[in-house]
């Protein structure tokens, strides 16, 4: 089968770094996006990773290794409007794209 | 401008009935979706629309019928509604074949089945 794993939660304080590791196992691989979902609201884009290393975005960066089947999003200088749940996802060789159950990000003071 | 819109966002209704979300974007993408987010906060994908091909999710009930009458629009017309059919239906769109890009989401449709 085809499955995304990552953390179900995470708690981290104000101005730390977090960093949310996702492993995947699919049929062939074509690209592995990062998305944020506020509570209630629609999941948005944060980026996307196709070949190995590390994409810098602002605060937000997203590591990548095909090999091993890995990603993961670090969050710099956290703020509490991070909180949120992240969802990791892979299209994989027929271009179906597979979802992970998503990482509540609780952000303390 | 709204890039994906849906309507309604709301839709609280009985057992039985039939009801429709609407959904269009304004981006000019090639491809649009609808997915299914439960209680568990899972997103699943429903239906896939090119403008050349309805990818359908097999395990998704013929209830379930997805309408295109142009690339702009996406409708979803549901038969019968049962109560497990409560949930967050989300509209998305992107540009290029289906998944090469990253998705646009709407805000989303909570539908209430009592």
């Amino acid at each position: 089968g085809q499955n995304i794993d990552q953390p179900t939660e995470m708690t981290a304080t104000e101005g730390a770094i977090v960093q949310i590791n996702c492993t995947y196992q699919t049929s062939g691989f074509n690209g592995l996006f990062w998305y944020q979902q506020h509570a209630g609201e629609a999941p948005t884009f944060l980026s996307y990773n196709v070949l190995d290393g590390l994409e810098e975005k602002g605060r937000f960066s997203s590591f990548l290794s095909r090999s091993k089947g890995y990603s993961y999003l670090l969050l710099k200088e956290l703020q509490m409007k991070d909180s949120a749940s992240y969802l990791c996802a892979v299209t994989n060789s027929n271009y179906q794209l597979i979802w992970g159950a998503g990482t509540k990000l609780i952000i303390k003071p | 401008d709204t890039a994906v819109s849906q309507t309604p966002k709301y839709l609280v209704t009985q057992m039985g009935n039939d009801k429709s979300i609407k959904c269009e974007q304004n981006l000019g993408h090639d491809t649009m979706y609808w997915y299914k987010q439960d209680s568990k906060k899972f997103l699943k994908i429903m239906f896939s629309y090119n403008n050349k091909e309805l990818i359908i999710n097999e395990t998704v009930p013929n209830r379930f019928s997805p309408k295109s009458p142009d690339k702009a629009h996406l409708n979803l017309h549901i038969n019968s509604l049962e109560l497990g059919d409560s949930a967050v239906y989300f509209c998305a769109s992107s540009q290029g074949e289906v998944n090469t890009g990253e998705l646009f989401f709407g805000e989303g449709s909570r539908l209430t089945v009592l």
